[in-house]
Formats: structure tokens, sequence, C-alpha cells
């Protein structure tokens, strides 16, 4: 059973740069037939999916925090890095990595392994 | 706020069946894409419980199931036990991305 692991400062200040990092373990990052993935929790807001990536570095990104949103994979060291620029309070959120089961296409994308998430909070 | 919109909360008591509601609009659900549903305990990761509509991943029990129509989909849970006390969300696809409710916190009484 993959692993998934969030790390990264708790605290970020605003219109800094928010950075996480997802390590994978139990299987293999350049396994066929998945993508990686960031979602992130807003206190009331919800569950916003950000973006997700193939591990050949392909990505795609919500439309809505495209401007702002890196994502990257290092697959020597099984781990996914996310970059979220000049961040404000709005982007308080408990952030998740999780795995993508390719299936068909697109429409069809679910997320079958998730992280425990990590809490960032955006305050001076 | 969330595009899908769920139930704040629902309840029920030990072996009862519960079900949790998932309402979309033409550009998601009712454009015929798939719902899927997640189960999630705070603090821990949260977990695929259904799949595809009404699919359930190997080891999740047969007391969880799913169903669509139209736009709107539904998580279903036979038998309540108190291990299910959690929240719910369901998530499918707006022809952009991914969209998720804004969950259900279920109460086993």
């Amino acid at each position: 059973q993959v692993q998934l692991q969030e790390s990264g400062p708790g605290l970020v200040k605003p219109s800094q740069t928010l950075s996480l990092t997802c390590s994978v373990s139990g299987g293999s990052i350049s396994g066929g037939g998945y993508l990686w993935s960031w979602i992130r929790q807003h206190p009331v807001k919800g569950l916003e999916w950000i973006g997700y990536m193939h591990h050949s570095g392909s990505t795609y990104y919500n439309p809505s925090l495209k401007s702002r949103v890196t994502m990257s994979v290092d697959t020597s060291q099984q781990q996914l890095s996310l970059q979220l620029r000049s961040v404000t309070a709005a982007d308080t959120a408990v952030y998740y990595c999780a795995r993508i089961l390719r299936v068909f296409g697109p429409s069809k994308y679910f997320f079958d392994n998730w992280g425990q998430g990590t809490l960032v909070t955006v305050s001076s | 706020q969330s595009v899908l919109t769920q139930p704040p909360s629902v309840s029920g008591a030990p072996g009862q069946r519960v079900t949790i509601s998932c309402t979309g609009s033409s550009s998601n659900i009712g454009a015929g894409y798939d719902v899927h549903w997640y189960q999630h305990l705070p603090g821990t990761a949260p977990k695929l419980l259904i799949f595809g509509n009404n699919n359930r991943p190997s080891g999740v029990s047969d007391r969880f199931s799913g169903s669509k129509s139209g736009t709107s989909a539904s998580l279903a849970i036979t038998g309540l036990q108190a291990e299910d006390e959690a929240d719910y969300y369901c998530q499918s696809y707006d022809g952009s991305g991914w969209v998720f409710g804004g969950g259900t916190k279920l109460t086993v009484l």
C-alpha cells in the first residue's frame, strides 16, 4: 500500500512562497497509470484541487491558481513538491498530496491514496 | 461555497441506514461525469470509499454503496456502526478540473 507524507513549514508570511514536499513510499512515483496531485482544505471553503503532475514532469493546474503554482517531482528521492507564490491569508489550509488513478480520461480521475495533510497558516 | 452541495450533517442509530446526498449541476454530475466518495476522520488521510459512481475499492465494506441520477448522487451506508462516524465528501469533474462537496459529518447516535 502506497503511503504519502506531506511536510513543510506550518507558518508562512503573507506575500512569501509556500513550499511543501510529499514523500512517497511503498510504491514508485514512476509507476505507470498514476498521476500525483495536491489538494487543499480551507477551514470554511472545503476541498479545492490545486493541480496534478506526471512523473515525466508534465503538469496541469487549477486555472484559478495557475499563475501562482509550480509543481515538481524528484523521482530519485520519491518526492513531489508544491510551491505557491504570493500567499495571502486565503491560502491558509490543510494541504494534501494524493495519487490519481488514471482511468480512461480526466473526467474519470479519482484520488485513490492520500496523505494525512499538513496545516499551513499564512500570517505575519 | 463548494461546487457540489452536501448536507452539513446526518445522523443515525447503530444498525440503521443513512444516505448522504451530493447535488451538482449540468456542468458536472449532470454532464454525465462520474462521482466518487471519500471518508475522512480528521487528522488522518482521507480514504477512497466509492469510485465511478458505484464501485467499491478492495477492502471497503459492502455496507457502503453509491448511486447517481441526473444532477445528483448519493452515498448509502447500511448497518451503521460506531466506526462509520466521520466526514464524507463527494467529488466529480466539471470540464476543467475536479470539484468537491463541502462534506457531511455523520454522527452515529
